[in-house]
């Protein structure tokens, strides 16, 4: 079982439609969960983080974290065409300082 | 403020060579991490410099090898290059034991 699992899409839905972005983790370590964003042929650009559990909200971009389920998902508010890009999502494990990443989804906002 | 540049940003090599890329990190950032990133997967952990020393390392070859220079940059050597050997390779900077981590625009490495 991988450590971080992403389902890779493609993913299109119409513009301002809300976005629902997931990914299940097997490692139940105290760890921070991070959702980067990158357009095609660029680096990733960190998006938003969270700690084990809970919610962060910045914008129009919502992070969430089920420990129970060991689920997180990233939510998109109002999405924009300037939203297309794959998400991956990755884990930061304390101690190994290393982000282990799923494979990332292809998202496409359509105007 | 500068992020994190790389260097080159494309590079064309055939079997059995080597190459050299390069990373300065964020200004303020003392830790450089190399990932390499295959077409279509997320980028997978190679190793990780502090104090010019590796501190971690993933599951890769002893033929990627690192090095990290007193002004934090640092440059990942791949030897007797491979074709699957072929990604993008990113850099990414943070602070000694920060979890969040800046990536360069990253090097595309194509071997034939």
């Amino acid at each position: 079982q991988k450590e971080v699992e992403q389902d890779p899409g493609p993913l299109s839905v119409p513009e301002g439609a809300i976005v629902s972005l997931n990914c299940t983790y097997s490692n139940s370590a105290f760890q921070y969960f991070m959702w980067y964003r990158q357009y095609s042929r660029k680096g990733p650009e960190l998006l938003m983080y969270t700690y084990s559990s809970g919610n962060k909200e910045d914008g129009r971009f919502t992070a969430q974290v089920d420990k129970s389920s060991k689920y997180i998902s990233l939510f998109i508010r109002d999405s924009q065409p300037s939203d297309s890009a794959t998400y991956l999502c990755a884990r930061y494990l304390q101690g190994a300082q290393k982000l282990v990443f799923g494979q990332g989804t292809r998202l496409t906002i359509n105007p | 403020d500068a992020g994190v540049t790389q260097s080159p940003t494309h590079l064309i090599k055939t079997r059995g060579q080597q190459v050299t890329l390069r990373c300065s990190p964020k200004s303020g950032h003392d830790t450089v991490s190399w990932y390499q990133q295959a077409l279509g997967q997320g980028p997978q952990f190679i190793f990780q410099y502090y104090e010019e020393e590796e501190r971690q390392r993933g599951n890769f070859p002893d033929r990627f090898s690192g090095h990290q220079f007193p002004n934090y940059s640092s440059e990942l050597n791949v030897n007797a290059l491979l074709l699957g050997d072929s990604a993008l390779y990113l850099c990414a900077s943070s602070l000694a034991y920060g979890e969040t981590q800046y990536f360069g625009p990253g090097t595309r490495l194509l071997v034939l």
